[in-house]
């Protein structure tokens, strides 16, 4: 299994609501990402995990919180969002193993959209 | 970080051969070089990489120059399912694990029959 799944795959939220992005890997990965992407755009990490340990936090607002409860879940708290923020959130994990490919693999994403 | 340049977009014809280039004159020597390519409404896909010599996969080749300031995609037959935005990336390998993809701005790759 190859797959990295992330729920919802769509999202419309007001500026003062919570919410949270879910992604799930079982492929032993070991590092998990969040990457922000924008309309026409390359994605742009924002947070690695490696080990669950925040090991790489790309000067994210703090209105954005990261979680990795175990080794196979990532997950995104949202609160207090701006419309600028509306994007597609991608997932992504990779092995950590000296020797391996490293390849990223990604999740398809949520499409977010603050109102 | 060190930065990736590539044209915003190719065309190609089906079943032809496809050159997609890429400059990365800031290149450090621990970096990697990726080709990831995106399909419309699905996260990247890994394509390529190598680190100083050219490489061969089952989907395409990659070719580095003997400098590692650039390299060079190769597609080997398009096909009108290789339409996607290709990117050009540098890949840094984190000291706690994990690592780091610096994408390029990416190019359009249009495939016509």
């Amino acid at each position: 299994d190859t797959e990295v799944t992330q729920t919802p795959k769509h999202l419309v939220m007001g500026m003062t609501n919570k919410k949270s992005l879910k992604c799930e890997q079982h492929m032993g990965h070991r590092a998990m990402y969040w990457y922000k992407q924008k309309a026409k755009k390359p994605p742009e990490l924002m947070f690695v995990y490696s080990y669950e340990k925040l090991s790489i936090n790309e000067s994210v607002p703090s209105r954005f919180s990261p979680e990795c409860p175990n080794s196979s879940l990532l997950n995104l708290h949202l609160h207090a969002l701006q419309p600028e923020d509306s994007a597609l959130y991608l997932c992504a994990s990779s092995d950590n193993l000296a020797g391996r490919i490293y390849e990223q693999y990604f999740g398809p994403g949520t499409r977010l959209t603050v109102t | 970080d060190a930065k990736t340049t590539q044209p915003n977009s190719m065309e190609s014809n089906e079943e032809e051969p496809v050159h997609l280039p890429c400059n990365h004159s800031t290149i450090s020597g621990t970096d990697y070089i990726h080709w990831y390519r995106q399909l419309p409404s699905q996260g990247p896909e890994y394509v390529i990489h190598g680190l100083t010599s050219n490489v061969n996969n089952r989907m395409a080749s990659l070719a580095i120059a003997e400098d590692r300031k650039s390299s060079t995609l190769i597609l080997h037959r398009a096909t009108l399912r290789d339409a996607a935005v290709y990117y050009c990336i540098l890949r840094s390998d984190l000291t706690g694990g994990g690592n780091k993809l610096t994408f390029g701005t990416g190019t359009q790759l249009k495939v016509e029959l």
